[in-house]
């Protein structure tokens, strides 16, 4: 069976700071991985995703994700934390054999940055 | 500008009551998804749709039902068959649903039983 892990229910970072939201997947076929912003009460925000080639990805707002396929893990990162990111993180996945509704999301992580 | 339609924000219910989330989309996008949000756990798929007049149960479609009469409209319907319909609801949408596809989400309905 397919899955998502975010093996991390919060990560606190201190404004400024680099921050990591981590990501592990098992997908058939080759891995398409995605990252989604959910602010309260609002809908998911896509970040950012992973199809083929580059292992560094760049999204929105300064987010990068780095995928490795030795570990299965596609990792969100940011060089610089702002208090601003402080929300709730999602990571998505599937393989080349299945669609979009075949998509698996993580349990999410929250991120609390501190000023 | 472009994008996903959810309404109402917050809904009601009273027991044995059936209630409908409306979601339109104006992205022109094939298809559609609904899904379910509970604190502490991912989202899970309740209905899709690949085009108007076709759609296929998710992982947790009992006591929903939706229909899909046009390409923007994707309404969901939470009936009374719905024991714990107290929940986020998201509908969302991408191009197509072939691999590799971002799906893009509306910004979500709160359905509260009272």
């Amino acid at each position: 069976a397919q899955s998502v892990a975010q093996p991390e229910d919060q990560v606190n970072v201190a404004e400024g700071n680099p921050l990591t939201v981590k990501c592990t997947y098992s997908v058939s076929g080759n891995p398409y991985l995605f990252w989604y912003v959910q602010y309260p009460n609002r809908g998911l925000q896509f970040l950012l995703k992973y199809i083929t080639g580059d292992n560094l990805v760049k999204g929105s707002y300064g987010f990068e994700a780095e995928f490795n396929k030795s570990q299965t893990s596609f990792h969100l990162k940011k060089p610089s934390a702002l208090v601003s990111d402080s929300a709730l993180y999602f990571c998505a996945g599937g393989g080349t054999t299945s669609g979009t509704y075949k998509y698996i999301f993580g349990t999410g992580t929250r991120l609390k940055v501190l000023a | 500008d472009g994008g996903i339609t959810q309404s109402p924000k917050y809904l009601f219910r009273k027991e044995g009551q059936n209630v409908t989330l409306s979601c339109e989309q104006n992205l022109n996008h094939d298809a559609m998804y609904w899904y379910r949000q509970d604190p502490g756990q991912g989202l899970r798929l309740i209905y899709y749709s690949q085009i108007v007049n076709d759609f296929q149960k998710g992982d947790i479609a009992e006591g929903y039902s939706v229909s899909r009469e046009k390409k923007e409209s994707f309404p969901l319907t939470v009936t009374s068959a719905q024991k714990n319909p107290t929940a986020f609801y998201l509908c969302a949408s991408s191009s197509d649903r072939g691999p590799g596809n971002t799906i893009y989400f509306g910004e979500g309905s709160w359905l509260t039983v009272v």
